[in-house]
């Protein structure tokens, strides 16, 4: 059974960091590109950071660029996103999300956990 | 503002059809097959449903087609169930920094 399980969500203050975590299992996690992708509280989906399977290649939404960044144990099937400097509008579930494409990637995400949540307030 | 655009909310008496309209530009669906169509229910994770342009997962009914005109894709439910009440996102690929655009969702109502 495919599975991801995001923890390390919670409370932090305005300017504060956190570090987010994506457990995979059930498949062959070095195989894909990984996702994080945020919903603030009533809205819609926000793409926010994607990893190449070595790690080597990071991306990043303008939103979040030089606050997050995304990396990966492939020998502990483990996706992280460290965030800093953070803001109320950053506020959200984050999910962690696997990339379906093995030659295309960015076009579509089939496997997404359950999402941990990011509350950003002083 | 969204990159894509979806209506709000559509609606539907339960064994009717209906469409979900997504429109974007050519930087995203008018040029590339990577339109994708997720449903979420309130408090749960998305859900894939359809993935370049008309193409099914596993295990998702084939009540749910997708398909793609001009700078336009739509995701079709046909046979309406109570269900399938949720909200529903489309999402590509871009050309851009960005890389992955999402529409603002659409809220499904069955009648």
């Amino acid at each position: 059974q495919v599975h991801l399980v995001e923890s390390g969500g919670g409370l932090v203050k305005p300017g504060g960091s956190l570090r987010l975590s994506c457990a995979a299992s059930g498949f062959s996690f070095i195989d894909y590109y990984m996702t994080w992708i945020r919903q603030a509280p009533g809205k819609g989906l926000e793409w926010v950071s994607s990893s190449s399977r070595s790690g080597s290649t990071s991306y990043y939404a303008d939103s979040v660029k030089g606050r997050f960044t995304i990396s990966r144990d492939n020998a502990k099937n483990e996706l992280y996103l460290q965030m800093s400097s953070l803001r109320a509008e950053d506020t959200a579930v984050y999910y962690c999300a696997r990339d379906g494409g093995l030659i295309n990637y960015f076009y579509y995400m089939d496997v997404w956990g359950v999402g941990t949540t990011v509350a950003v307030s002083s | 503002q969204s990159a894509l655009t979806q209506p709000a909310s559509v609606s539907g008496s339960p064994g009717q059809s209906i469409t979900i309209s997504c429109t974007g530009t050519s930087s995203d669906i008018g040029t590339y097959d990577s339109v994708s169509w997720y449903q979420q229910h309130a408090g749960k994770a998305p859900k894939l449903m359809i993935y370049e342009v008309t193409n099914r997962p596993s295990g998702v009914s084939n009540r749910f087609s997708g398909s793609k005109s001009g700078n336009t894709a739509s995701l079709t439910i046909s046979g309406l169930q109570a269900e399938d009440e949720g909200h529903y996102y489309c999402s590509s690929y871009t050309a851009s920094s960005i890389l992955v655009v999402f529409g603002g969702g659409t809220k499904v109502t069955v009648l």
